[in-house]
């Protein structure tokens, strides 16, 4: 029931293209589901999440669909550039955790010029 | 500083060696997370701090691991008698208690050789 499963492992994508990271959790007591961008040798960096109050957040170029029902939620980067290739990371976790974040496995994407 | 900072950046051991990560938190904040990522592996909780104690410690994997945190600040993760296994790069994580409370912000890594 912890698990955040993540698809797919690995995306390319034509640059100015929609890059499309799906995930799915179990656990309905999440509450929290943010999106982490990791650069080689690099930290997570968090990109951007959302609250199950909302179905949908954009900050620029980067959008999270948030569907409850279906207990899934996605990421959406928009007119996608080279520079944002990237191993991407959903997560969720749940405010009676201690928020631990519980992670997807990882997509890598790469955006070909 | 600006953000969580972690040290050494690599460490390379010996087998059956104990080795001390360290962790500085973003000044202010009060929580604290270890996580572990393996080659090819998402990212692993191993234990999560508020001021200094450690009330979730699910997640170290066995006895040989351990963490401490001083002053509600500085946080080092311990590993005794390190297995080939325990290579991986070790994330530390802190979060602020207010506003956006669930935001956690990542430090470089450690990345662990143990050979």
């Amino acid at each position: 029931q912890q698990q955040v499963k993540q698809s797919p492992q690995s995306l390319i994508v034509q640059k100015g293209g929609i890059s499309i990271i799906n995930c799915a959790y179990e656990n309905t007591a999440f509450d929290y589901f943010p999106w982490y961008q990791q650069f080689p040798g690099k930290g997570p960096a968090l990109l951007i999440a959302i609250r199950p109050d909302v179905s949908e957040k954009k900050e620029g170029r980067f959008t999270i669909s948030f569907n409850k029902s279906a207990k899934q939620f996605s990421l959406h980067i928009m007119d996608s550039q080279p520079g944002d290739s990237a191993t991407y990371f959903c997560a969720a976790s749940m405010n009676t955790g201690f928020q631990k974040l519980v992670f997807g496995t990882g997509t890598r994407l790469l955006v070909s010029p | 500083g600006a953000g969580v900072s972690q040290s050494p950046s690599n460490k390379v051991t010996e087998k059956g060696k104990d080795v001390e990560l360290r962790c500085d938190p973003i000044s202010g904040h009060t929580a604290l997370y270890w996580y572990r990522q393996s080659l090819g592996q998402g990212l692993e909780f191993l234990i999560y701090f508020q001021g200094n104690s450690a009330p979730d410690k699910s997640g170290l994997p066995s006895d040989r691991f351990s963490a401490e945190r001083t002053g509600g600040s500085v946080s080092t993760l311990t590993i005794q008698r390190t297995q080939q296994e325990d290579s991986a790069v070790y994330l530390c994580a802190s979060r602020g208690s207010s506003g956006s409370s669930y935001e956690q912000y990542f430090g470089p890594g450690t990345r662990l050789t143990v050979t």
